[in-house]
């Protein structure tokens, strides 16, 4: 098992241009999780798939922000015409469903986006 | 809405004593999951511990126990024997039932472990 996986780690890129997020979760895991975490501040909810199914989007997910996961396996997070207020911390989790009793988040090692 | 409130931003312990970082949290749900995330500086969040809303024992994981006090709605992290390498940010966090997908962390608490 080797846990959630982000690609890239460290992005740095101009205001305007378009950046795309990978995440792959543990491989039996059917729910993926995205979230934002701003500089000293927890993460905070963006979307959730449950197979490939985008069941929820937060507020946050502006029009710019379109999350996919095409055969419920990798996803991917693309933000268009990026914005300095994009600069964050990017995280994607994986859980399995009917887990015994926690039904907790496996967190991958996130992509730190840095738009200038 | 859920809401989870963490008042100490950062906390010093000495090496091999215990220390107890603050949650509290806020919801209108009869059932509720709490947990405990544990970051290091590298970024990646690591699970720490679990404590269920009608779980009538506190949840202990190794060095980690949970006071879960419901009536109080809180949900303190006790960190028993600190170790230099609990040095981290600590995040407590809750999911609903209603949204029992979507987690609601807080602002996380900074421990340094002095040696």
């Amino acid at each position: 098992d080797t846990g959630v996986s982000q690609d890239p780690r460290h992005k740095i890129t101009k205001r305007g241009q378009n950046v795309t997020f990978r995440c792959d979760p543990i491989s039996e895991h059917n729910r993926l999780y995205w979230y934002r975490q701003t500089l000293g501040q927890g993460p905070e909810f963006l979307t959730y798939f449950q197979n490939e199914a985008q069941l929820e989007k937060s507020r946050l997910l502006s029009d710019r922000f379109s999350a996919e996961r095409p055969k419920g396996s990798f996803s991917t997070l693309e933000i268009q015409r990026t914005e300095q207020g994009d600069s964050a911390m990017y995280l994607c989790a994986s859980s399995l469903t009917g887990t015994a009793g926690t039904d907790e988040q496996y967190f991958g090692p996130g992509t730190r986006l840095t738009v200038t | 809405a859920q809401k989870i409130t963490q008042t100490q931003p950062g906390m010093f312990v000495q090496e091999k004593e215990a220390v107890t970082l603050d949650c509290t949290y806020d919801t209108s749900d009869q059932s509720y999951g709490l947990f405990w995330y544990k970051q290091p500086s590298s970024g990646e969040m690591i699970f720490l511990i679990y404590q269920g809303s009608y779980d009538e024992q506190n949840a202990t994981e190794g060095r980690y126990s949970l006071n879960f006090q419901k009536a109080r709605k809180s949900a303190n992290l006790v960190i028993s024997a600190s170790q230099l390498g609990d040095s981290a940010m600590y995040f407590c966090a809750m999911r609903g039932t209603y949204n029992f997908n979507k987690f609601y962390f807080g602002s996380g608490t900074k421990l340094n472990v002095k040696p």
